[in-house]
């Protein structure tokens, strides 16, 4: 599967603690971003790499989250401090090219579930 | 700030009937829109865009959105639904000021057989 990769799938999480979630992009594409869903609602912008370059963050995202893309490949994305609120699902995209007219290739997502 | 708006929560049309899912936009400057799907248990797919050049926009699956610049549309269509084409559909445009896309709330489309 050549697609964009998430890991892990699910994540069951206790308040106050600390989580990490991993995306692998499909592998020439420069561009990753990370997205947030809940129900009901679109995709929620929170951040995005251009190679290793994080270029853009939300306004909306908290000093609990903290998004890099090392060597300009994978992405992971860490929340501390775990809130009721931040459950929802985690979605990572990456595209290809110098414009950002080009499709977001999409992952199928990290579902978290802080209890 | 750049933005899209989908109007309706839901629609159902009957299988073999034309379809329509509307979106309208806010932004300053030449839009760049596009349009995903999103099945169950699936990630989001593109399904088209509109950068430039023609108004009436051709995509997979059969779809296709028309441009409308004054009413500041950018409707997805297509001309005979499939019970496949069951979905969540969002309406995505970039916001000029960064290179973030910008989603819809989304529409969820029914088609009954």
């Amino acid at each position: 599967d050549t697609g964009v990769s998430q890991d892990p799938r699910h994540k069951i999480t206790k308040r106050g603690q600390n989580v990490t979630f991993r995306c692998d992009p499909i592998s020439e594409h420069n561009r990753l971003y990370w997205y947030r869903q809940t129900l009901g609602q679109g995709p929620e912008f929170l951040t995005y790499f251009q190679n290793e370059a994080q270029l853009e963050k939300s306004r909306l995202l908290s000093d609990r989250f903290s998004a890099e893309r090392p060597k300009g490949s994978f992405s992971t994305l860490e929340i501390q401090r775990t809130e009721q609120g931040d459950s929802a699902m985690y979605l990572c995209a990456s595209s290809f090219g110098a414009w950002v007219e080009e499709k977001l290739f999409f992952g199928s997502g990290t579902q978290l579930s802080v209890l | 700030a750049q933005s899209v708006a989908q109007p309706e929560d839901q629609v159902n049309v009957a299988e073999g009937n034309p379809l329509t899912v509307k979106c309208t936009y806010s932004v300053s400057g030449n839009p760049y829109l596009f349009w995903y799907v999103q099945y169950p248990n699936r990630g989001l797919q593109f399904l088209l865009k509109y950068i430039t050049g023609d108004n009436l926009v051709k995509g997979s699956y059969g779809f296709e959105a028309e441009f409308n610049k004054s009413q500041t549309s950018f409707h997805l269509k297509k001309p005979s639904a499939l019970v496949s084409d069951s979905a969540l559909y969002f309406c995505a445009v970039r916001d000029m000021m960064n290179d973030k896309i910008i989603f819809g709330k989304g529409t969820r489309l029914h088609i009954l057989p």
